[in-house]
């Protein structure tokens, strides 16, 4: 049973836009949260995070939300450009944890 | 710092041959990861060590997978024999004392 859920598999955005990208999680135990983005032929690299303690975090043009009622997070990309094309993952851990649960990813496309 | 170091970048075997993946973290990080990717599951945790001991290895998904972390500063995650649903991309990653992965650039394996 996937604990952290990305229901797009791919998303497409026009450049200079705004790109949202959605996570779910199930597990309440949760209590940070990362996205990675993910070029083709390369590892997945930290983008930014998040901790339950918090509702919204901001580094430059991305900023992610924390619903934790909801156990909902997104990813909010302003303005989207074209190197922002690339898969990003939802990632989630659990205090005293050690290992990151992944969702599948969406793969985000920056149209012209 | 050169980041996680994997080896090969690719690899073509047949079934039933044996496969060795290496990981060289960086230096420093206590916690090594091998991570599995495929399309239907995404990003999967194989096995974790924390200072060389394996913690983790509930994610291996049978006994044909092992891995190893001899030192600080070398991994290996082997397959004997493989088989063509092995095939995937494996990622190892690296990480200090928070909670934000470092990831390699990942070995393409394929089984034919």
């Amino acid at each position: 049973d996937q604990q952290v859920k990305q229901n797009s598999p791919s998303l497409s955005v026009q450049e200079g836009r705004i790109s949202i990208l959605n996570c779910d999680y199930t597990n309440s135990m949760f209590d940070y949260f990362l996205w990675y983005k993910k070029y083709p032929a390369e590892g997945p690299t930290f983008l930014i995070s998040i901790s339950s303690i918090k509702d919204k975090n901001e580094d430059g043009r991305f900023t992610v939300f924390l619903n934790k009622s909801a156990k909902h997070l997104s990813l909010h990309i302003v303005p989207s450009q074209p190197g922002d094309s690339a898969v990003y993952f939802c990632a989630a851990s659990v205090v005293g944890a050690d290992g990151l649960t992944f969702g599948k990813g969406t793969h985000l496309i920056i149209q012209p | 710092d050169a980041g996680v170091i994997q080896s090969p970048r690719h690899e073509v075997t047949e079934m039933g041959q044996e496969v060795t993946l290496r990981c060289k973290p960086i230096s420093g990080h206590d916690y090594l990861f091998w991570y599995r990717q495929t399309m239907m599951r995404g990003l999967e945790l194989l096995i974790y060590f924390n200072n060389n001991v394996p913690i983790d290895d509930s994610g291996m998904p049978e006994d044909r997978f092992s891995a190893k972390m001899p030192n600080a500063s070398f991994s290996t995650l082997k397959i004997q024999p493989s088989e063509p649903r092995d095939s995937a991309v494996y990622f190892c990653a690296s990480r200090g004392w928070d909670e934000k992965l470092f990831f390699g650039s990942g070995t393409q394996l394929s089984v034919l």
